[in-house]
C-alpha cells in the first residue's frame, strides 16, 4: 500500500517561531513532492513543489526533500497567525503517473 | 490568469439520484484531475484525465465516472447516491510533460450533501 504519513498535530508554535512539518512516503521511484495548505472550509492551496533532493526557498516557505530516506519537510520562518491552517504533503504515485497521494494533513497552530 | 472554476458550489441530494459536477480547469492546463475529501479518509484520488483519456483511476466504485471535453473542460458523475458519498469533491488542473504532471491547482470545489 503506498502511502504518506504526517503527524496531524496540532502543532503548535509562538509568533515569529520556525514551524517545521514532516512527511514520509513509502513509493521510493515517486518522482514529484508537494506542499499544499488548506484553511477551514477552503480548498488546498499549493505552496511549494520539490523535485529533487536538497532544499528548496520561496519566502518564508522551505522544503527539504531526501529521497533516500524518504522524507520530505516543510519550514515555516517567522510563523504568523494566519499561517494557521492544515499542512496537506502530497506525493506522486510512481515515476511517471498522474495521481497525487495525499496525506492526511497536520493542523498548525500559530499563537499570538 | 482565472483559476480553476468549479459548478456548483453546493449541492444537496437524495439517496438515489445521481450529480453531475462541472469543471473548468487553468487555460491552457490539459489534464484535470478529481478528489474526494472527507474528514474520515481525507483526499482520495478519484481519476485524472488527458486529451479526453483517463490516464488514471482510484479505488472508487463504477457509481463514479468522468468524463473530459476537447475544451479540456471535465464533468464527473455520482449515480445512484449513498450517504457516504457526501464529501467536499476537487478538482485540479495541472499542466502535463510526457511523464509526468506539474503542480496541479485545486478548484474551490462542489460540497456535495447526500440526505
Amino acid at each position: 500500500q503506498k502511502e504518506v504519513e504526517q503527524n496531524s498535530g496540532p502543532l503548535s508554535v509562538p509568533e515569529g517561531a520556525i514551524a517545521s512539518l514532516n512527511c514520509t512516503y513509502s513509493d521510493r521511484v515517486s518522482q514529484s513532492f508537494f506542499w499544499y495548505r488548506q484553511y477551514s472550509g477552503k480548498s488546498p492551496e499549493l505552496i511549494m513543489s520539490i523535485y529533487s533532493n536538497g532544499d528548496k526557498e520561496d519566502g518564508r516557505f522551505t522544503a527539504q526533500l531526501n529521497k533516500a530516506s524518504q522524507y520530505v519537510s516543510l519550514l515555516i520562518r517567522d510563523s504568523q497567525p494566519s499561517d494557521s491552517a492544515t499542512y496537506l504533503c502530497a506525493v506522486s504515485a510512481g515515476d511517471s503517473s498522474y495521481k497525487l497521494i495525499f496525506g492526511s494533513g497536520t493542523r498548525l497552530l500559530v499563537r499570538p | 490568469k482565472a483559476g480553476v472554476t468549479q459548478t456548483p458550489r453546493y449541492l444537496i441530494k437524495t439517496r438515489g439520484q445521481q450529480v453531475t459536477l462541472s469543471c473548468s480547469p487553468i487555460s491552457g492546463h490539459r489534464s484535470v484531475s478529481w478528489y474526494q475529501q472527507t474528514p474520515g479518509q481525507g483526499l482520495q484520488f478519484l481519476f485524472e484525465y488527458f486529451s479526453e483519456t483517463q490516464r488514471n483511476k482510484g479505488n472508487f466504485p463504477g457509481r463514479f465516472s468522468g468524463r473530459q471535453f476537447s475544451n479540456s473542460r471535465s464533468e464527473m458523475n455520482v449515480s445512484t447516491l449513498e450517504l457516504g458519498d457526501s464529501a467536499l469533491y476537487l478538482c485540479a488542473s495541472s499542466l502535463t510533460t510526457r511523464r509526468m504532471n506539474t503542480e496541479a491547482f485545486f478548484g474551490q470545489g462542489t460540497r456535495l450533501t447526500v440526505v
